[in-house]
């Protein structure tokens, strides 16, 4: 079964860290792209981040870039988020999806796991 | 920075009616780039529509993509129960690399 799952998300302080993971199986995950997708409580859909299948080459949205880091692990099937210096706005549900061709940066994506909950909050 | 615009922002609709959302952007965007999904209360997003016209993998036929340039279109022929739900269209940018989704049409009952 194709299947992505998040965790690490939780409650954290105004200007602490979290760091979130997203747990491929069923896929051939070294062989594609891998992006985080955010979606603050009750409003849409926002683009955090993508790496390429390698983890050469990633790329970020200016509301968190130099505060997030992406990267991956091939060999455990892992995709991961550092999150520093966060902030009340960085409130979401953050979603790992997989990449819907084997581009370097694909323009879609066609697996999603099921989000896990990021609260910045004091 | 390419704007995805989506309209309208609610369609109220009854089942086996017609839905048209619109994704209007504020630059030309490759139609290879131009994406559709699905999002119910508490789930993840899926993907309908890629390339703009192309239905992904289970998408039933009732959903269709079209457009060019700086207006795409999603038409669902005759609502089903289950196709009550939030759409997003998202684009690729590839200079600089950037993906942006449109702000979401609700469809609901009407």
């Amino acid at each position: 079964e194709v299947q992505l799952l998040e965790s690490g998300g939780g409650l954290v302080q105004p200007g602490g860290s979290l760091r979130l993971s997203c747990a491929a199986s069923g896929i051939s995950f070294s062989s594609y792209a891998m992006t985080w997708v955010r979606q603050a409580p009750g409003k849409g859909l926002e683009w955090v981040s993508v790496i390429t299948s390698s983890g050469g080459s990633t790329y970020y949205a200016d509301s968190v870039k130099g505060r997030f880091t992406i990267s991956r692990d091939n060999s455990e099937n892992t995709l991961y988020l550092q999150m520093n210096s966060l902030r009340a706005e960085d409130t979401a549900v953050y979603y790992c999806a997989k990449g819907s061709s084997i581009a370097a940066r694909p323009p879609s994506f066609d697996i999603w796991g099921q989000g896990t909950m990021v609260t910045v909050s004091s | 920075e390419i704007v995805l615009t989506q309209s309208p922002g609610t369609l109220s609709l009854s089942p086996g009616e017609r839905a048209t959302l619109s994704c209007r952007a504020s630059q030309s965007v490759s139609s290879s780039y131009l994406a559709w999904y699905q999002q119910k209360p508490g789930q993840a997003p899926r993907l309908l529509i890629f390339g703009a016209s192309s239905r992904a993998t289970g998408i039933p036929d009732r959903f269709s993509g079209s457009g060019s340039g700086t207006d795409f279109t999603l038409t669902i022929s005759r609502l089903e129960p289950e196709d009550f739900a939030v759409y997003y269209c998202q684009q690729y940018d590839s200079s600089p690399p950037r993906w942006t989704f449109g702000q979401g049409t609700k469809v609901e009952i009407k």
